[in-house]
């Protein structure tokens, strides 16, 4: 089956960074995406990693290591409006395995 | 980006009714489409692919005859609750995959809240 583990909470401050980890174990592997999700909403797309190294937009990165089956979602400069969850989804064959979510708050 | 919208967004219905969601993709064309359960504080769980023109394909431990998967055109997949419990309760959310693109993106419809009473 499919494991995808990431933290389940995490705290930072206003203009702070955050790093959030995930680590998977999948029987195949077509790239992993970052979604963010508010409470009652749908999640929306952040990033998409299918080859090592880092990508970066604006005040978000995701970092992919396929050897290590690791991969983190850099928060830059954080807001308040950045408070959510993050999902760390793993396509394989099309299909996305999603990991459980980091809710993240961040404070004034 | 692309669009895909779902009606309805809450829906309340008696224990025993059925009840039917769905999701359109607006502004591109989606031969595969996505269902998936999200219950409280829980992660997104794939519950069935929706292919156009054909049977949908269930993950394991979803009953296809309790949730009904119709997929008739290239922008419209529905799925059906039939005889909804309370434990069927759960937020639905459906995505859709551009046929157009290589990217493997899906995109997210904004997920339709279901209680049964």
């Amino acid at each position: 089956g499919q494991n995808i583990d990431q933290p389940t909470e995490m705290t930072a401050t206003e203009g702070a960074i955050v790093q959030i980890n995930c680590t998977y174990q999948t029987s195949g592997f077509n790239g992993l995406f970052w979604y963010q999700q508010h409470a009652g909403e749908a999640p929306t797309f952040l990033s998409y990693n299918v080859l090592d190294g880092l990508e970066e937009k604006g005040r978000f990165s995701s970092f992919l290591s396929r050897s290590k089956g690791y991969s983190y979602l850099l928060l830059k400069e954080l807001q308040m409006k950045d408070s959510a969850s993050y999902l760390c989804a793993v396509n394989d064959d099309y299909k996305l395995s999603f990991g459980a979510g980091t809710t993240v708050t961040v404070r004034a | 980006g692309a669009v895909v919208s779902q009606h309805p967004s809450r829906v309340i219905c008696k224990s025993g009714t059925s009840v039917k969601i769905e999701c359109r993709s607006l502004d591109f064309q989606a031969t595969t489409m996505f269902w998936y359960r999200q219950f409280p504080k829980k992660s997104l769980m794939l519950m069935a692919t929706s292919n156009e023109g054909s049977k949908a394909t269930y993950e394991q431990g979803v009953e296809k005859d309790k949730f009904l998967i119709n997929h008739a055109s290239l922008t419209l997949s529905t799925l059906t609750v039939t005889s909804a419990h309370p434990e069927d309760s759960s937020f639905y959310i459906c995505s859709a995959r551009d046929a157009g693109l290589d990217y493997n993106e899906q995109f997210f419809g904004p997920g339709t809240r279901l209680t049964v009473l």
